[in-house]
């Protein structure tokens, strides 16, 4: 199984702060990353596919980069919506796994 | 526009069999690169996939869960199911089904769209 990493496990930012969250794969998943947010009591919605696409709808604030086993999710000017856990999810091979999550508070 | 509903039991008791179905609208499960997964997540955790089935009735499993997976579709009423048996506590979650996009059963996009979800207790 592919296991991702995903850092930090939470994380406290300000509003109008750029934040990073960084997915590891413990081998080379070709860009096959998606990122979720999931707000609490609320299903995870898609952000992010293939690394760095933004699914439509999403605000540009958001943005992913990386190759091979290193990825990183960014948010552009934190806004007080942008409360919530993400996740990024490999689906390069199967099984398909997510990491664990990164808990993003308001400071 | 694409919605999924999940239902389920809601509380069922150890050793028997969960049933889950997957109700959805906007897309169809006989359209080339279609499918839909099921995803778990227990209460304050993290996201399992357990299942995805394609539009040509490909299926893969998480092989975590030990055969005792099975996932099937009913293509005419827009419905796909997931059955786990011989369920015990650590089966209650939240379970979701999520549409999946892509070909040879690898998806290129993700899980696009999800349904609110179905929150499963095994107890006794």
């Amino acid at each position: 199984d592919i296991r991702m990493t995903q850092s930090p496990a939470s994380l406290s930012a300000s509003l109008g702060e750029t934040v990073n969250i960084e997915c590891l794969a413990s081998e080379d998943i070709y860009s096959d990353l998606a990122w979720y947010q999931q707000k609490p009591g609320k299903s995870p919605q898609l952000l992010i596919y293939n690394a760095n696409s933004l699914q439509n709808g999403v605000p540009s604030r958001f943005s992913g980069s990386g190759s091979g086993t290193q990825y990183s999710l960014k948010i552009n000017s934190l806004q007080s919506e942008d409360v919530a856990t993400y996740f990024c999810q490999q689906y390069n091979n199967y099984p398909l796994t997510f990491g664990s999550g990164t808990k993003l508070e308001i400071k | 526009q694409v919605t999924l509903k999940e239902s389920g039991p809601g509380i069922l008791q150890p050793s028997q069999t969960l049933s889950l179905t997957c109700t959805f609208s906007g897309f169809s499960l006989s359209t080339y690169g279609m499918g839909v997964g099921w995803i778990r997540q227990p209460s304050g955790k993290g996201l399992e996939w357990l299942a995805n089935i394609w539009w040509d009735d490909d299926k893969y499993y998480n092989p975590s869960l030990k055969n005792r997976l099975t996932i099937s579709k009913d293509t005419s009423n827009n419905q796909a199911f997931l059955k786990i048996t011989n369920v015990d506590t650590a089966d209650t979650a939240t379970y979701y089904c999520a549409r999946i996009a892509g070909t040879m059963g690898i998806t290129t996009t993700g899980f696009d769209y999800w349904g609110q979800g179905v929150m499963v207790t095994v107890s006794s």
